[in-house]
């Protein structure tokens, strides 16, 4: 099973909006409606801030939303702020032999 | 509190092997499904393996089917995993995480412990 595909980088500036994709399959993230997405700081331990697809868990900001589209899960940050520099990765089910799979990863910077 | 903590990481020769514990409280342990992530040193995330609240159903990625174990034991809070002919490869902080509540599926994990390094080398 490969890594979902995201892209390396995207950036903004303080307040504006960015988008970060996450491509699959029909197998994993066009299947299933399990697409979730994670927040990491360096050296710190990842933080649930999506699930199934469009779900903010208690503790994530408003400011981020998911959604998916066929094959593509998005997620969006509204009003980016200093905080939000991290690495992003999408994960979601799948119906390979490894049943859980991560995207490649990309990292947000706030110009 | 949601509480995971790791341990027993450490150094290991290839072909070695080393058994990772999470110790869990703060929630009931019994009731929820738990995984294993992990993350090679500068790179992203990798699902390991994952175990259902009552041990029924067992996963694990491909890369490391027949050398690894995961099993828990619900009357201590505590998950394991056994990591047998280890190679380079392998070397990774180890997360233990928690999945959804009463599924036998990984559909998202919702608390991450700290990690534990391990790293395989001569």
């Amino acid at each position: 099973q490969s890594a979902l595909t995201q892209p390396a980088s995207v950036s903004g500036s303080p307040g504006q909006s960015i988008t970060i994709s996450c491509t699959g399959t029909s197998s994993d993230v066009g299947g299933y409606n399990y697409v979730s997405w994670y927040q990491q700081h360096p050296g710190k331990a990842p933080k649930l801030m999506i699930y199934d697809v469009s779900n903010r868990p208690s503790g994530a900001s408003n400011r981020f939303s998911g959604s998916k589209s066929g094959n593509t899960a998005s997620l969006t940050i509204s009003g980016l702020q200093a905080e939000d520099e991290a690495d992003y990765y999408c994960s979601s089910y799948t119906s390979s032999s490894t049943p859980y799979v991560f995207g490649t990863g990309t990292k947000v910077t706030v110009l | 509190e949601v509480q995971l903590v790791e341990s027993g990481g450490g150094l290991v020769k290839p072909g070695g092997s080393l058994r990772l514990s999470c110790a869990a409280s703060g929630f009931t342990f019994s009731s929820y499904s738990m995984n294993w992530v992990r993350q090679a040193p500068g790179k992203g995330l990798e699902w390991v393996s994952s175990i259902s609240s009552s041990s029924s159903y067992i996963y694990y990625a491909d890369s490391v089917k027949g050398r690894f174990t995961i099993s828990r034991d619900n009357a201590k809070n505590s998950l394991y995993l056994q990591m047998n002919s280890l190679r380079a490869e392998d070397t990774a902080v180890y997360y233990c995480a928690r999945g959804p509540l009463g599924t036998t599926l990984t559909t998202y994990v919702d608390y991450w412990g700290q990690g534990t390094l391990v790293t395989v080398s001569s």
